[in-house]
């Protein structure tokens, strides 16, 4: 199964501590997206890349996260400087936009954020 | 912004049982999309939509995009106990963004 890879799954971390996380899309996708998730919601976005072009990011994305995508391949999520508040489940998803399909996104396993 | 509203937010069903969900829009979309989420899993993508009126099914699952395109609905045919799970309805704000509905918790009543 090639599709959308996330690492790591479960991550536990104390407040003030800088995590990362690493996205492998889909190989052929040229769009990759970055989500967060809290118990009991939907996905909310956060950012995405065109390529290597980080394109858009959401209000949600505070200065302590910054996402990075060198050479329109696998992408990282860090967030520094860890706040209770951060405790979520973060995804990734990769698409490639076509005329016929639209923007039809897949997602990952996702991973699993507890700041302690 | 764009809110979607599923409904109902939980539903018990019976083993067997046909069950149905919807979903509705403020605004118009051009996609519908249905998503289903296992516990600490990442969402997998059942069901797209790319036309009002169209009726498209995947195994047990049928899914329908509103001819007003502000709603959709999922139903799922002989229920199993591999159904439970969350359902999310989901339609993309611009074209690089989704907005999606807060779920519907399915459980399956023993």
């Amino acid at each position: 199964d090639t599709g959308v890879s996330q690492d790591p799954r479960h991550k536990i971390t104390k407040r003030g501590q800088n995590v990362t996380f690493r996205c492998d899309p889909i190989s052929e996708h040229n769009r990759l997206y970055w989500y967060r998730q809290t118990l009991g919601q939907g996905p909310e976005f956060l950012t995405y890349f065109q390529n290597e072009a980080q394109l858009e990011k959401s209000r949600l994305l505070s200065d302590r996260f910054s996402a990075e995508r060198p050479k329109g391949s696998f992408s990282t999520l860090e967030i520094q400087r860890t706040e209770q508040g951060d405790s979520a489940m973060y995804l990734c998803a990769s698409s490639y936009l076509t005329q016929r399909s639209g923007n039809t996104i897949y997602f990952g396993e996702g991973s699993w954020l507890t700041v302690v | 912004g764009q809110q979607l509203n599923q409904s109902p937010q939980s539903m018990f069903i019976q083993e067997g049982e046909d069950v149905s969900m919807n979903c509705t829009s403020s605004s118009i979309f051009n996609t519908w999309l249905w998503y289903k989420q296992d516990p600490g899993e990442g969402p997998v993508l059942l069901i797209a939509l790319y036309k009002a009126g169209e009726l498209t099914s995947n195994g047990r699952l049928t899914a329908q995009f509103g001819i007003t395109r502000k709603d959709s609905f999922l139903n799922i045919s002989a229920s199993i106990p591999s159904d439970v799970g969350i359902y999310f309805c989901a339609g993309p704000v611009n074209d690089y963004k989704l907005s999606f509905g807060a779920g519907t918790t399915v459980t399956v009543r023993a």
